[in-house]
């Protein structure tokens, strides 16, 4: 069955580190892959995607994430975080072509200032 | 352009009762899923409906169900309600399945 794991469940970072929080799926074939973000009593956004083409892809507010295939990994970076990035992080996966998305276990950023 | 609207925000129900929670997508999206988001769980699959069809299905109890309208618009019923069911369900709407799942604020259903 499809999996996501997220590697750090809870994370506590000082204003202006840096971040990388890891993600591993589990699945062979073709996945479309996402980081979504909820911050306190917000809803779920998207920070950014990857389908398909240059494995670096950017997203909202300074965030970047890389997908390594033969890791089947999509880590998630920022180089240096502030204190309004405080919030949980989820990073997703969706077989190509449906709309089933697999979370993980999302992790808990606090961004000390 | 107005977001995912899901309503009620919140609910309390007794064990063994049923609810009923809507989902209205943004315009012109045909496909809504939905998610159970819990502390030991974390977010789970409920299903998804495109075109008024139930296109995936989670690993879920029969007493969870859903449909959607040809106005895309989407209700989840779940019957003979649990403890266990306490959870923020959430609704998510894209233009089809290749598309980018944008999320409603939830509905927070508490069973006592």
């Amino acid at each position: 069955a499809q999996s996501v794991s997220q590697h750090n469940h809870h994370v506590i970072l000082s204003e202006a580190a840096s971040l990388e929080l890891g993600c591993n799926y589990s699945y062979g074939g073709t996945v479309n892959l996402f980081w979504y973000v909820q911050y306190p009593g917000q809803h779920l956004q998207l920070l950014l995607k990857y389908f398909s083409g240059d494995p670096l892809v950017k997203g909202i507010k300074g965030f970047e994430a890389e997908f390594i295939k033969s890791k089947f990994s999509f880590n998630l970076r920022k180089p240096s975080v502030q204190w309004s990035d405080t919030a949980e992080y989820f990073c997703a996966v969706t077989r190509v072509n449906t709309g089933k998305l697999i979370f993980g276990q999302g992790t808990t950023l606090q961004v000390k200032p | 352009k107005a977001g995912v609207t899901q309503t009620p925000r919140y609910l309390i129900k007794t064990r063994g009762q049923q609810v009923t929670l809507s989902c209205s997508p943004i315009s012109g999206h045909r496909s809504v899923s939905w998610y159970q988001q819990t502390p030991g769980q974390g977010l789970q699959f409920l299903f998804e409906y495109f075109s008024e069809t139930q296109r995936n299905k989670g690993n879920f109890p029969g007493r969870f169900s859903g449909r959607q309208f040809s106005n895309s618009r989407s209700e989840m019923n779940v019957s003979t309600l649990e403890l266990g069911d306490s959870a923020l369900y959430l609704c998510a709407s894209s233009l089809g399945a290749k598309n980018i799942q944008y999320f409603g604020a939830g509905t927070r259903l508490s069973v006592l």
